[in-house]
């Protein structure tokens, strides 16, 4: 059964840092990967998706890799503002299957 | 990207009650839609594999007869909870995908507070 594991839980770094948020997974034989944004009791906002052959894609201030081999993928944040702060959820999908999420990663970027 | 409603957004239900929810695709037809819970503080759980014009496959420890699904349309799935109870006060939500292993979207999610 995949195992999603993100790291860390919860996240606060002053306006302008750059970050990173991690992502690992027990079964690399993935479909796809995916990372989503979440607002308290809002639905998913998705942010990147990256297919099992890609090894990163970018959407603005966002930068996503994945490294299959070994089940890590992360999610670069350049220039934090305060309107980033949500949970970022690392989700994976194996073929045929429906997404498998890690627990999340509470961000807050402050003023 | 693609268009997933959800609705209603919120409800609030008598114990023993029903409530139905309903996921819709707007713009595309998805043959297959996903109903996850998500408790407080807790990730999003797998309830259900919705299949259009065939039975719903339930993931272990959820109750098919309790949560009842109906997959009528290829834009159409409903989620009906049954003799609610406060411990399935929860955060439900759906997701679509265009094809099978394409990027998933999901739909705003329902509050359900059973009273």
């Amino acid at each position: 059964k995949q195992e999603v594991t993100q790291i860390p839980a919860a996240l606060s770094v002053p306006e302008g840092e750059n970050l990173v948020l991690n992502c690992s997974f027990t079964d690399s034989a993935i479909y796809n990967l995916q990372w989503f944004r979440q607002d308290p009791g809002k639905g998913l906002t998705s942010l990147l998706l990256i297919q099992s052959s890609q090894r990163e894609q970018t959407s603005g201030r966002l930068n996503a890799s994945l490294d299959k081999s070994s089940g890590r993928s992360t999610l670069y944040i350049a220039a934090s503002q305060p309107g980033d702060s949500a949970t970022y959820l690392c989700a994976v999908k194996n073929s045929g299957y429906a997404l498998n999420f890690g627990k999340g990663t509470s961000l807050l970027v402050t003023p | 990207g693609a268009v997933v409603s959800q609705h209603p957004s919120w409800v609030i239900c008598k114990s023993g009650t029903s409530v139905k929810i309903e996921c819709r695709s707007l713009d595309f037809q998805a043959t297959t839609m996903f109903w996850y819970r998500q408790f407080p503080k807790q990730s999003l759980m797998l309830m259900a594999t919705s299949n259009e014009g065939s039975k719903a496959t339930y993931e272990q420890g959820v109750e098919k007869d309790k949560f009842l699904i109906n997959h009528a349309s290829l834009t159409l799935s409903t989620l009906t909870v049954t003799s609610a109870h406060p411990e399935d006060s929860s955060f439900y939500i759906c997701s679509a995908e265009r094809r099978a292993g394409t990027e998933a979207f999901f739909g705003q999610g329902t509050r359900l507070t059973v009273v």
